[in-house]
């Protein structure tokens, strides 16, 4: 079975810090996919980023990039130059070898920028 | 852009009522998902349907049942609704089974 553990559920960062967001996961599956996504209070969930385990290069998105180091499960997620419109949940979330593309989420980490 | 529409931002019904959350996809995507979402328990998969008339259960089926009549649209059916099924309803959608989920705004559900 897959697993997605996010081991803070609260994170402060000051605006134009950098803060990272921890994520590991559980697979038996070779092949797998880890995506991150963010909830703003409005509710709705976007895509940020996505890292597939095969690839080489940690994937990058702007002011996202992704940690991924595979030998230890992990996959966090780094906010470089920290705004006040980067307060919201976030959520990892991997996709195993099954198909479908049915994905497994973390229970996510609020991150609150300050001034 | 992609667009993923759900039928109502809050829904309030009573215990034993039959339910339907709809959601609209406008990208012809293959993919679409239901998720209910709780505090501390993150997003939880209800069922999902790679195809026209095609379903499978997520991790939490139970209660819950979809249909999938046309390509676009996703709708999904509580038979009895009861107060544990309060919660906040997630529709998404893919292009195919590799590329990522486009979420709806979603649907908060009371049931008193």
């Amino acid at each position: 079975a897959q697993k997605i553990t996010q081991t803070q559920p609260g994170m402060f960062v000051q605006e134009k810090e950098a803060v990272t967001l921890d994520c590991t996961y559980d697979t038996s599956d070779p092949s797998y996919g880890l995506f991150w996504y963010k909830q703003p209070s409005s509710g709705e969930m976007i895509f940020l980023i996505y890292q597939g385990s095969y690839d080489q290069q940690n994937a990058t998105e702007g002011r996202y990039s992704l940690n991924f180091q595979k030998a230890r499960k992990s996959a966090n997620l780094v906010i470089s130059a920290s705004q006040l419109g980067d307060s919201a949940m976030y959520f990892c979330a991997m996709r195993g070898a099954g198909g479908g593309n049915k994905l497994t989420f973390g229970t996510g980490t609020q991150l609150k920028v300050e001034l | 852009d992609v667009k993923v529409t759900q039928s109502s931002r809050y829904l309030v019904k009573r215990t034993g009522e039959k339910v339907f959350l709809e959601c609209v996809q406008d990208m012809d995507h293959e993919n679409m998902f239901w998720y209910r979402q709780d505090p501390g328990l993150g997003l939880r998969l209800i069922y999902f349907s790679y195809d026209v008339k095609m379903k499978e259960k997520g991790d939490i089926p139970e209660g819950y049942s979809v249909s999938r009549e046309k390509k676009e649209r996703f709708s999904l059916i509580l038979e009895s609704a009861s107060t544990n099924q309060t919660s906040m309803y997630l529709c998404a959608s893919s292009l195919s089974s590799y590329n990522e989920q486009f979420f709806g705004p979603g649907t908060r559900l009371t049931v008193l």
